[in-house]
């Protein structure tokens, strides 16, 4: 079954810094990488998805890469904001199927 | 913004007692799905369902876990015989059916938070 390895499992940033959370996993039949936020007590939230037929997708501060070759992707969140802190969560998934999650990166941005 | 509702917020058992987690996916998917976290956990997949059948289910969820769409709109997931180890949020999540191959995007609910005692 698939397996997904995230790091770094904490992050403290300075507010205004880039954050990247770096993620890999094993199935290359896994099409689908979404990106969830979860604040403590609470869902996790899609901030952000991938499909393996793109490289690079953007939504004003966040942006996702994936090289399939690799069989990485990663998150990036530039100008860190108090409230992007939260537990950072990277799946993967393929066809209609579970969604496999990463251990998550607890992301501190300190004011 | 139509979201995935679950009810209840929280729930406090027993040991052995049964437990039934509900949960209204958003009305026009039709891939259906129950994961769990342990506190400070990543989330685990427990189990999919689609054309009123489990498409695929983890090792987790064995013969004490069923789920059922008993109706038009609700999809439930029952526990027959509740452990201390089960204790965890539940989270019910919905997917529509995207037009191609690649995977649709599931929408989670709130989550169930299941405490047994």
């Amino acid at each position: 079954g698939e397996n997904v390895e995230q790091h770094p499992s904490t992050l403290s940033v300075q507010e205004g810094d880039s954050a990247v959370i770096k993620c890999t996993y094993s199935d290359s039949a896994s099409n689908y990488f979404p990106w969830y936020k979860q604040e403590l007590g609470k869902r996790p939230q899609l901030i952000i998805d991938i499909r393996s037929n793109v490289g690079e997708k953007k939504d004003q501060r966040i942006a996702v890469t994936l090289n399939k070759t690799a069989k990485h992707f990663s998150l990036h969140i530039t100008e860190t904001q108090p409230e992007d802190s939260a537990v950072y969560f990277c799946a993967a998934a393929g066809g209609y199927q579970k969604v496999t999650f990463g251990t998550g990166t607890k992301l501190q941005v300190i004011p | 913004e139509p979201e995935v509702t679950q009810t209840p917020s929280h729930q406090v058992t027993q040991m052995g007692q049964e437990v039934i987690l509900r949960c209204v996916p958003i009305s026009n998917h039709l891939y259906f799905y129950w994961y769990r976290q342990i506190l400070g956990q990543k989330v685990e997949f427990l189990v999919s369902f689609y054309n009123n059948e489990i498409s695929e289910k983890s090792e987790i969820f064995d013969d004490q876990f069923s789920v059922e769409r008993p109706d038009g709109s609700n999809f439930t997931l029952k526990i027959r015989s509740t452990k201390l180890e089960d204790s965890a949020m539940y989270f019910c999540a919905s997917g529509e059916k995207a037009p191609d191959w690649i995977q649709e995007t599931q929408y989670f609910g709130p989550g169930t938070r299941l405490l047994v005692l």
